[in-house]
C-alpha cells in the first residue's frame, strides 16, 4: 500500500559530523511534506517543512531536500550535537486529506 | 514550545474502566488531531476536528470517541479500556487553512491497561 517510509530505523554518527537522514514516500498527490523530532517521552517537535514546489528549503542547520523523481525527501543535519539524538519521522500531507501520514521513523544516535 | 497540553501523562488502570484524556490548546487553532504511537513506531491518526462540533474518524479504526464542545479543548474518551488500548495518545492543533500547516502537538499520555 502506499506509505511513508524512512530507509534505515537507526543511524549511528559522530558528534560534529553531518546527518543525513532519508524518508521515501509512494502518494506522488503528496503536496506537502514535514520532519519532526521526538524525544523520548516527549510529543513530535517540528523541525521543517516543504512544499512540492521546492526542492530545498533551509533552516538553522537544517536542510531539506525532495526530489520528487524518485519520490525522496531528505534531512541533512549539519554539525551534529548531542541534542539532536532523537527520533525522526517524515509526515506528508496527501492533497485533499484532514491529517498527515508519518513514516516509521529513525533513531539517531550520537556517538561522541 | 507549543501550547498545548495533555493530562494525564502517565495512566495505568484496570480493564473495564471509563477513561477520558484531556487535550486544551491556547493557540486559538480551529483544527485538532489525535493520534496513536506505539513505541518507536509511527503516528497513526485517530480523530480530527475542524472546529466546534465537528468530529470526524482518522485512518486508524479506533474504539475510542472525541468531543469538541470549546474550541481550545478536545478530550478523548474509552467507555471500556482493554489491554489493546495500551498505547501513546497524541494530541495537535493546527490552522484550518489548508492542509498544509504545522500540526503542533501534545506531550502525550501514555497508556496502560492491565
Amino acid at each position: 500500500g502506499e506509505s511513508v517510509g524512512l530507509h534505515l530505523p537507526t543511524l549511528s554518527v559522530q558528534e560534529g559530523d553531518n546527518s543525513i537522514i532519508n524518508c521515501a514516500y509512494s502518494n506522488s498527490a503528496s503536496d506537502y511534506f514535514i520532519w519532526y523530532k521526538q524525544e523520548s517521552g516527549k510529543g513530535p517537535q517540528f523541525i521543517i517543512d516543504i512544499r512540492s514546489n521546492m526542492d530545498k528549503r533551509q533552516g538553522q542547520r537544517v536542510t531539506v531536500l525532495l526530489n520528487k523523481t524518485v519520490k525522496h525527501l531528505s534531512l541533512q543535519i549539519a554539525a551534529t550535537q548531542p541534542g539532536d539524538s532523537a527520533v525522526y519521522f517524515c509526515a506528508e500531507n496527501r492533497r485533499g486529506a484532514d491529517g498527515l501520514t508519518f513514516g516509521k521513523g529513525t533513531h539517531l544516535i550520537i556517538q561522541p | 514550545e507549543a501550547d498545548i497540553y495533555q493530562t494525564p501523562r502517565y495512566l495505568v488502570i484496570g480493564t473495564g474502566k471509563k477513561i477520558t484524556l484531556e487535550c486544551s490548546q491556547t493557540m486559538g487553532h480551529d483544527k485538532m488531531y489525535w493520534y496513536q504511537q506505539d513505541p518507536g513506531m509511527e503516528l497513526h491518526l485517530i480523530h480530527y476536528s475542524y472546529g466546534v462540533n465537528s468530529t470526524e474518524k482518522g485512518d486508524l479504526s479506533s474504539e475510542s470517541t472525541v468531543s469538541r464542545i470549546r474550541t481550545e479543548h478536545f478530550p478523548l474518551t474509552l467507555e471500556s479500556a482493554r489491554p489493546s488500548h495500551t498505547s501513546q495518545y497524541l494530541c495537535a492543533s493546527s490552522k484550518l487553512a489548508g492542509g498544509n500547516n504545522e500540526q503542533f502537538f501534545g506531550p502525550g499520555t501514555r497508556l496502560t491497561v492491565l
